[in-house]
């Protein structure tokens, strides 16, 4: 069974660009989570999908940040324009669909942005 | 809210001893606690998981943690350090959806 993946693993682009990343999560997890680490904290929350509707998106640092997920399957995060605290590491997580807050989450490699 | 403090941001053991990884939590619900593992250029991993079926959690590659809801803790060891341990660990809290909050992380070092 594949597990989450995420692309690309590495971007670097220019502030006031835009930058898509893409998450593939296990097939059949409907729950799909985004977090952010920031270089030297803590890896933070972003948003939260259960199959294509956003069940929570507190996490998210501003209006600049777009995420969808179309048909419940892979999700994108769209970062317009981007900014210099925008840089990290973006880690996408994968659930099965089921009640509690013990499901284990399958996280990705994660990809790393850095915004110059 | 809940939080998740990780006492030491970097700990080094050497080869053979125990391995201790400190992690604090404050949860105004019974909380559900992870650690995770991340090996460099990977994701993060799954080592074990506190869902309130038993105080000692038994994790892969020989660790295990304790849940102590009087000290709010749940500490992370291993008998024996291995150089494969070599690793970030995180220790996270979860909400009732799912959202996890995680500690600061802590490098481990292992040294011959």
């Amino acid at each position: 069974e594949a597990g989450v993946t995420q692309f690309p693993s590495h971007s670097v682009i220019e502030k006031g660009q835009t930058v898509t990343l893409r998450c593939d999560p296990i097939s059949g997890h409907d729950n799909l989570y985004w977090y952010r680490r920031v270089m030297g904290k803590e890896i933070k929350f972003l948003l939260h999908f259960v199959k294509e509707s956003k069940q929570d998106e507190s996490g998210m640092p501003n209006n600049r940040f777009l995420a969808e997920r179309t048909g419940g399957t892979y999700s994108t995060l769209k970062v317009q324009p981007a900014e210099l605290e925008d840089s990290g590491v973006y880690f996408c997580a994968s659930s099965p669909l089921k009640t509690g807050a013990d499901d284990t989450q399958y996280f990705g490699p994660g990809t790393r942005l850095t915004v110059l | 809210a809940q939080s998740v403090t990780q006492l030491g941001s970097h700990v080094s053991v050497s080869e053979g001893a125990l391995v201790l990884l400190r992690c604090n939590y404050s949860s105004s619900v019974p909380p559900y606690l992870f650690w995770y593992v991340q090996y460099p250029n990977q994701g993060l991993q799954l080592l074990l998981k506190y869902t309130s079926a038993a105080t000692l959690v038994k994790g892969i590659n020989g660790f295990e943690a304790e849940f102590k809801k009087s000290e709010t803790s749940f500490h992370l060891t291993k008998p024996s350090a291995h150089m494969s341990d070599a690793a970030e660990y995180f220790c996270a809290v979860s909400t009732s959806y799912g959202k996890l909050t995680f500690g600061q992380g802590t490098i481990l070092t292992v040294h011959p």
